[in-house]
């Protein structure tokens, strides 16, 4: 089975400063890792996505996430928040080798930016 | 192109009431997606479609909900009777992995639903 974990439901940054959130995964056979985001009132939209090729990768908006296999890991960052980053963020996992393959939300967390 | 289409985008119905929800996926995507999200959680899977046929509906609660996707096209989901613990935003999804090999599923705004 597999699952995804989201350490801290609620984050805060100030605006320009670093931003992390964590993502861990539980997979037995080898994963498809995604980040979404979801602005208020509104769908998830795909900030970028793991599928075994470069382990650290470029999304949107200036995010990337690092695939780390021996920590289970696959945190986001963005090198400066802006206040239009505010929104939930979701790791999901998969094994995608076909499209009949579920994909596992985390719970998600929340990110504030601070002026 | 189109994005994924959802309507209505809000209900409030009492508990015991039914309601509907009817989703337009993009043109072309086979596969059709409904996820429950609970206030709080991430989107939970309730049914998938490949076409017009059930691929996954192992977490939809089959004595009050239902779904159908006719001609592999629209689809619609039901709740009859709705509980109050079946608030929550329904969310739609479409992808097309057959004929393009992405992964990425597309999502429409949802519909906020309210039991009260």
């Amino acid at each position: 089975a597999q699952s995804v974990t989201q350490l801290g439901s609620h984050v805060s940054v100030s605006e320009g400063a670093l931003v992390l959130l964590r993502c861990n995964y539980s997979s037995s056979v080898p994963p498809y890792l995604f980040w979404y985001v979801q602005y208020p009132n509104q769908g998830l939209q795909l900030l970028l996505k793991y599928t075994s090729a470069a382990t650290l990768v470029k999304g949107i908006n200036g995010f990337e996430a690092e695939f780390k296999k021996s920590e289970t890991s696959f945190h986001l960052t963005k090198p400066s928040a802006h206040m239009s980053d505010a929104a939930e963020y979701f790791c999901a996992v998969s094994s995608m080798k076909t499209s009949y393959d579920k994909v596992i939300f985390g719970p998600g967390t929340s990110l504030s930016v601070i002026p | 192109e189109a994005g994924v289409a959802q309507s209505p985008r809000y209900k409030i119905i009492e508990k015991r009431q039914s309601v509907a929800f009817w989703c337009n996926p993009i043109s072309g995507h086979a596969t059709l997606y409904w996820y429950q999200q609970i206030l709080g959680q991430g989107p939970k899977l309730l049914i998938q479609f490949q076409n017009n046929g059930v691929v996954d509906d192992s977490q939809l609660p089959k004595d009050r909900f239902s779904a159908e996707r006719l001609k592999g096209v629209d689809s619609t989901l039901k709740i009859q009777p709705a509980k109050l613990e079946d608030s929550a935003v329904y969310l739609c999804a479409s992808n097309h992995f057959e004929a393009s090999g992405s992964y990425e599923q597309y999502f429409g705004p949802g519909t906020r639903l309210t039991v009260t």
